[in-house]
């Protein structure tokens, strides 16, 4: 079974509409933290935000937010006032307990449109 | 100049060559790790080490062998290419004990298999 889910292979936006790219993961373990990265066209990986699990706010970063919703075991990161260069894959991606593997989703690759 | 270097950038080479993929690292790290991603598939590790004496394998080791000369250094080789090794392949880097960390990744090295 996959540890972590991304069920949008694609997704076209209008720049500047807020964008919601869903997250979900499996873990038995309490201790665990998610993280979202980035990946332009030019294909570097590009560290966006994190939220542990037993953080009691959710995650902000800018125009970054992570809904991080424990009982439902999601994650979804939130881009508000999205641009032309958010369009990129974003990989949400688990480190469960003290494993310092990260385990990755397969990604969701975003269009913002003009 | 990057933190964490990897060479090549680009490779083509033929089925059956041996080929290795270099990684170096300025962060003062311990744990390295290389993933292979393929469209469609997300990153998946291939293997990991957590300091100069540790050798772990990921997902998908078959078929690929590491070294971790220095702490700084850790290499991924290829003894006999064949062409659905042809992927992105990325380095990455993280320090021990700090769970809310990312790991920081390579520009990537594309390799081809004819």
């Amino acid at each position: 079974a996959q540890k972590i889910t991304q069920t949008q292979p694609g997704m076209f936006v209008q720049e500047k509409e807020a964008v919601t790219l869903d997250c979900t993961y499996d873990t038995s373990d309490p201790s665990y933290g998610l993280f979202w990265y980035k990946q332009p066209s030019s294909g570097e990986m590009i560290f966006l935000i994190y939220q542990g699990s037993y953080d009691q706010q959710n995650a902000t970063e800018g125009r970054y937010s992570l809904n991080f919703q424990k009982a439902r075991k999601s994650a979804n990161l939130v881009i508000s006032a999205s641009q032309l260069g958010d369009s990129a894959m974003y990989f949400c991606a688990m480190r469960e307990g003290q494993d310092d593997k990260i385990i990755f989703g397969k990604g969701t690759r975003l269009h913002i449109l003009p | 100049d990057a933190d964490v270097t990897q060479t090549p950038r680009n490779r083509i080479t033929k089925t059956g060559k041996r080929i290795m993929l270099e990684c170096s690292q300025t962060k003062g790290h311990d744990r390295m790790y290389w993933y292979r991603q393929d469209p469609g598939l997300g990153l998946r590790l291939i293997y990991y080490s957590f300091d100069v004496k540790d050798i772990n394998k990921g997902e998908i080791s078959d078929g690929y062998s590491v070294s971790r000369q220095a702490q700084a250094k850790f290499s991924l080789s290829l003894e006999s290419a064949i062409p659905n090794q042809t992927a992105l392949y990325f380095c990455a880097t993280s320090d021990r004990g700090f769970d809310n960390q990312p790991q920081h990744f390579g520009d990537g090295t594309r390799l081809s298999i004819l």
